[in-house]
């Protein structure tokens, strides 16, 4: 299996564009997990998906920030209008939780990362 | 809130030494625990996942343990090689809901 997938690796973009990240999960995982990483914060969880359905975005920092998932092999993280503070590595995990709350091993993806200048 | 902490944030030994990496948590209503290992500029990869009835797990040169009524988690790591050279991080799984700790950079010098 390839793992999960992001797209792009690396974005360099300006103030105020749209930004659209993209993440194939493990086929067969049933639960996909977008996370962000900074020095200052850490990892932190922004949104998860269990069959394609949201089920907490609590993580998500505003309303700038949306997330899909139109498919079991699909999901993008948009960031409409991005600011400098949005740059950080971003990652895609996925695991073969079933029902939502059923912890089970995450895979993560390589990261994107974004700079926002 | 579920916090967890992992001290020191930075360990250098020289190689072939036993370490020990600690990770300590607020709330122990957790579900599982996980070790990841994280290299430079890399994802992250899942070493080992503690169900909260377990109290260890194994993996090669790895064991990992749980304590979650006093809220705390160690990896032992036997034999360290410069290959072990990386960032660990412990995250408790709530709800599959991950919290990570900041992680802890490994150097193993030759």
């Amino acid at each position: 299996d390839a793992g999960v997938i992001q797209s792009p690796r690396h974005e360099v973009t300006e103030m105020g564009q749209e930004v659209t990240l993209r993440c194939k999960p493990i086929s067969g995982h049933n639960s996909l997990f977008w996370y962000r990483q900074t020095m200052m914060r850490g990892l932190e969880l922004l949104i998860y998906f269990n069959n394609n359905v949201p089920i907490d975005d609590s993580g998500m920092p505003e309303d700038r920030f949306s997330a899909k998932m139109p498919n079991a092999s699909f999901s993008t993280l948009k960031i409409q209008p991005s600011e400098p503070r949005d740059s950080a590595v971003y990652f895609c995990a996925s695991s073969l939780a079933q029902i939502a709350g059923a912890g089970s091993t995450q895979y993560f993806g390589p990261g994107t990362r974004l700079t926002v200048l | 809130k579920q916090e967890v902490t992992q001290i020191p944030a930075a360990l250098s030994v020289p190689e072939g030494e036993n370490l020990v990496l600690n990770c300590s948590f607020t709330d122990s209503a957790i579900y599982n625990l996980q070790w990841f290992r994280q290299d430079p500029g890399k994802g992250l990869t899942s070493l080992l996942l503690i169900q909260s009835s377990q109290r260890e797990q194994t993996s090669g040169r790895l064991n990992a343990s749980l304590d979650k009524s006093s809220g705390r988690s160690t990896l032992y790591i036997a034999a360290s090689q410069p290959g072990d050279s990386a960032t660990y991080l412990c995250a408790v799984d709530v709800n599959s809901k991950l919290t990570f700790g900041k992680g802890i950079t490994l150097s193993v010098r030759p």
